[in-house]
């Protein structure tokens, strides 16, 4: 199976701070990588796919890059709403599997 | 809209049974794989199963295989997930997935407490 691995495990920012999250895939995925948030208590919900295609919907402060391996997650201008927990997952070859997560906390 | 909605989690001894059912409505059911998904408490997310457009072709986490059955009913537009030999490691959340390549949109979510 590949092995998504994020950095860091756990992110303090402050309100305004510009994020970068960071996935690497253990081989080549192409761009099939996909970004998800989650909220204590609640599901996760997409945020891109295709590693820079944005969900219908999700704030334009959030963008994804990178292809092949490595893979990053910005948010422009941090918002209150944007305190929450982060994984990446690829979907280049069954079974598609997750990064840990990125825990990004109020500083 | 696309939604799925779970039920059947709950509190069972270890050695026990279990079956998930999760109920989709807002698109073609038939037409897409679906997967169940987990969250052990403070734990990140892990693929349980997969099972394909037709049911033909099921794939399991080496963490359940032997102990786990996925199956769906087109007609019902639902998927479920009988559990056996639960484990205390089986407690979590189970979501319950369209697969897409990516996945959207998950469930509410349906906790499994394994404990005697």
């Amino acid at each position: 199976d590949i092995q998504m691995t994020q950095s860091p495990s756990t992110l303090s920012a402050s309100v305004g701070d510009r994020v970068t999250i960071i996935c690497r895939a253990s081989q080549s995925i192409s761009s099939w990588l996909a970004w998800y948030q989650q909220k204590p208590g609640k599901a996760p919900k997409v945020l891109i796919y295709k590693a820079s295609t944005l969900e219908s919907g999700v704030p334009s402060r959030f963008s994804g890059s990178g292809s092949g391996t490595e893979f990053t997650l910005t948010i422009s201008s941090l918002q209150p709403d944007d305190f929450a927990t982060y994984y990446c997952q690829h979907y280049n070859s069954y079974p598609y599997t997750f990064g840990q997560g990125t825990k990004l906390e109020i500083k | 809209e696309a939604q799925l909605v779970e039920s059947g989690g709950g509190l069972v001894q270890p050695g026990g049974s279990l079956r998930l059912s999760c109920a989709a409505s807002g698109f073609t059911f038939s037409s897409h794989a679906m997967r169940w998904v987990r969250q052990a408490p403070g734990k990140g997310l892990e693929w349980v199963s997969i099972i394909s457009v037709s049911g033909d072709k099921t794939y399991y986490a080496d963490s359940v295989k032997g102990r786990f059955i996925i199956f769906r009913d087109n007609s019902k537009s639902t998927v479920y997930l009988q559990m056996n030999s639960l484990r205390a490691e089986d407690t979590a959340v189970y979501y319950c997935v369209k697969d897409v390549g990516w996945f959207d949109p998950w469930g509410q979510g349906t906790l499994v407490t394994v404990s005697s």
